[in-house]
């Protein structure tokens, strides 16, 4: 059935430095990929999302990119804040308008 | 500009019982979605609708159930209440079938 893979699943990062989140999924027909932040206690905020049709794309220090033949895509983060911090989730809409989120990666950015 | 609203906040029900969770969409838009959120876990696709019709389904039991109003909101059912549907369910909506703007979301806790 339709799956989204996401590594790591913890990542701890310096202040400053870029943060890289990748996720893998099943169905070839997928044709949206939105990416989540969520801090604790708080709803998914989406925060980029990126369309079969585009190969990357960036919003200041946020940036996707998607590799529609191997199903990949990546979330990247440039100079990280301590703001930064929560839980990031990556997700897929399949051919049949399902959306399937990844298990999410918990990234702390130490100051 | 009202973002979207959920009610109740949080319940409280005993097995075997039923619920009724609530959502009013950003205004003008269309589409509701739901999702279960168990902790420490992604969000879990129950159904989208889109102009009152449902235009997706996740894995979940028939005992889930949900409808879109004329106005566009909507209502997740739930029947014969188990243990395990316990869980922050997320009401998310959108403009079109993309784009989803999540709820603060109802925090369901069966005993």
């Amino acid at each position: 059935g339709e799956n989204v893979e996401q590594h790591p699943s913890t990542l701890s990062v310096q202040e400053g430095d870029s943060a890289v989140i990748k996720c893998t999924y099943s169905d070839s027909a997928s044709n949206y990929f939105p990416w989540y932040k969520q801090e604790l206690g708080k709803r998914p905020q989406l925060i980029i999302d990126i369309r079969s049709n585009v190969g990357e794309k960036k919003d200041q220090r946020i940036a996707v990119t998607l590799n529609k033949t191997a199903k990949h895509f990546s979330l990247h983060i440039t100079e990280t804040q301590p703001e930064d911090s929560a839980v990031y989730f990556c997700a897929a809409r399949t051919s049949y308008d399902k959306v399937i989120f990844g298990p999410g990666t918990s990234l702390s950015v130490i100051p | 500009d009202a973002g979207v609203t959920q009610s109740p906040t949080h319940l409280i029900k005993t097995r075997g019982q039923h619920v009724t969770l609530r959502c009013s969409p950003i205004s003008g838009h269309k589409s509701v979605s739901w999702y279960q959120q168990v902790l420490g876990q992604g969000p879990q696709f129950i159904f989208q609708y889109y102009e009152k019709e449902e235009r997706g389904r996740g894995n979940f039991p028939d005992r889930f159930s949900a409808r879109q109003f004329p106005n566009y909101s909507s209502e997740l059912n739930v029947n014969a209440l188990l243990l395990g549907d316990s869980a922050l369910y997320l009401c998310a909506s959108s403009p079109t079938l993309r784009e989803q703007f999540f709820g603060p979301g109802t925090r369901l806790t069966v005993l």
